[in-house]
């Protein structure tokens, strides 16, 4: 069984601090990164897939940066707002017998007005 | 508003009871999946389902079992034979069972026996 770690396990900010947290995982036969947002009450969303090392993608005021080599990649948040607020999920996407996402427990972000 | 819904919101079971679960989506997705979330995991992936009358056992397959007799419904059968059926179910589907495509959550299941 793969093992996916996010960390920290959960952060606690106030408005308009920046903050980045890890996802780390396998990196052989490694395919794809998904990473979700997942507030309270709601379903999960995409935030992004990614798949190329040294690959960055941006939304907003949310950025990923992906090391394929090493298995590793960075959510950050920059000026977090309590809307932010939510558990950030991490899946990478693995070949083979693996066919299907194997995703982390998340890092659950709290951000203070 | 295209989307994916699974009902009911909440569900109570006695043991040894079959219960299913719905989950309905509009998006004209391909493959639809199962997942279950139990507290301090993970998502784990129950069945998944790429194309109409065709599903995949995921990695907790055991004690469920799904239908795909049409591409905009995918429902779970918990079995008796599930030995630890109390957690959350979420539902989801996207455009191919392909890993470059995101995933659409549905609101979830919360299934618990009494």
């Amino acid at each position: 069984i793969l093992n996916v770690e996010q960390s920290p396990q959960s952060l606690h900010v106030q408005e308009g601090d920046s903050t980045n947290f890890t996802c780390s995982f396998p990196s052989s036969n490694f395919y794809a990164l998904h990473w979700y947002r997942w507030e309270t009450a709601k379903s999960p969303e995409a935030l992004f897939v990614m798949t190329l090392n040294g690959d960055e993608k941006k939304k907003g005021r949310i950025s990923a940066t992906l090391n394929t080599k090493e298995g590793y990649s960075y959510l950050y948040i920059k000026g977090s707002q309590p809307e932010d607020s939510a558990t950030y999920l991490c899946a990478p996407y693995y070949g083979g017998s693996q066919g299907n996402l194997i995703f982390g427990k998340g890092t659950k972000l709290s951000v203070k007005p | 508003d295209g989307g994916i819904t699974q009902s009911p919101k909440y569900l109570f079971r006695k043991e040894g009871q079959n219960v299913t679960l719905s989950c309905e989506q509009n998006l004209n997705h391909d493959a639809m999946y199962w997942y279950r979330q139990d507290p301090g995991q993970g998502l784990r992936l129950i069945y998944y389902s790429q194309i109409v009358n065709d599903f995949q056992k995921g990695d907790i397959a055991e004690g469920y079992s799904v239908s795909r007799e049409k591409k905009e419904s995918f429902p779970l059968t918990v079995t008796s034979a599930q030995k630890n059926p109390t957690a959350f179910y979420l539902c989801a589907s996207s455009r191919e069972g392909a890993w470059y495509n995101e995933q659409f959550f549905g609101p979830g299941t919360r299934l618990t026996v009494l």
